[in-house]
């Protein structure tokens, strides 16, 4: 089974600074099967990049992704107030088929 | 504009079956694979399983979990994708969301560009 653990659990983060969030995968995952969301409470999860560093549809400039085999990376340049949220990966292919990480929830310093 | 929308949630006793439906609209249902996922209260989402395009045989993939008690099924006439729950537990207890890939990757739920606003199911005696 694939494990996606991220870090940090919580990340206090002032307006306008980067916000750093981590994926750690137990086994090496293809990055064109490796994505990060966005969920906000009561919402449904939302796609911010997929292909481990291309941003979805609407999803702003700030928000980038980077990395490959186990470990990735979901950087916010510049945070704002609506960026608060949980921040999820995901990866498929591996045993699950599909498994997300645990979550880091980022909230304004 | 694309559209998913759960409904037939509600509360069950354990032991019971429910089934979800998934109606949507804003593309062609039967070109695309559809999943379904839930997320238990203060969790991730956790993927329940798929179901391909007939394009690609209309079969399904389980969380192993979740095989067996649940089986999920499409009617492409109407643009509806389904999950049947059975047997279920208090753990089962939990928002479900369908889900739709993105057009670049139609037939493989890689990722899930398109989320509908989920249905909450309680298993509670």
């Amino acid at each position: 089974e694939i494990v996606l653990t991220q870090s940090p659990g919580t990340l206090s983060v002032s307006p306008g600074e980067r916000a750093t969030l981590s994926c750690r995968a137990s086994q090496s995952v293809d990055r064109t099967f490796f994505a990060w969301y966005q969920q906000k409470p009561g919402q449904a999860p939302r796609l911010l990049i997929y292909e481990a560093s291309i941003r979805a549809t609407g999803i702003p400039e700030r928000f980038s992704g980077s990395g490959s085999g186990t470990d990735f990376t979901l950087t916010i340049t510049r945070l704002e107030p609506e960026d608060v949220a949980v921040y999820y990966c995901q990866q498929f292919g591996g045993s699950p088929l599909i498994t997300f990480g645990g979550g880091t929830r980022v909230e304004i310093k | 504009e694309v559209q998913l929308v759960e409904s037939g949630g509600g509360f069950v006793k354990p032991g019971r079956s429910l089934r979800l439906s998934c109606t949507t609209s804003g593309f062609t249902f039967g070109d695309f694979a559809l999943s379904w996922f839930r997320q238990a209260p203060g969790k991730g989402p956790e993927w329940v399983g798929f179901i391909r395009s007939k394009t690609y045989g209309g079969t399904t993939e389980y969380a192993a979990s979740m095989k067996g008690r649940f089986t999920i099924s499409r009617d492409d006439s109407n643009s509806v994708a389904y999950l049947q729950m059975s047997s279920l537990k208090a753990e089962d207890t939990a928002v479900y969301y369908c889900g739709r890939p993105s057009d670049r990757i139609r037939w493989s739920p890689v990722h899930v560009e398109y989320w509908g606003q989920g249905a909450l199911v309680t298993v509670s005696s």
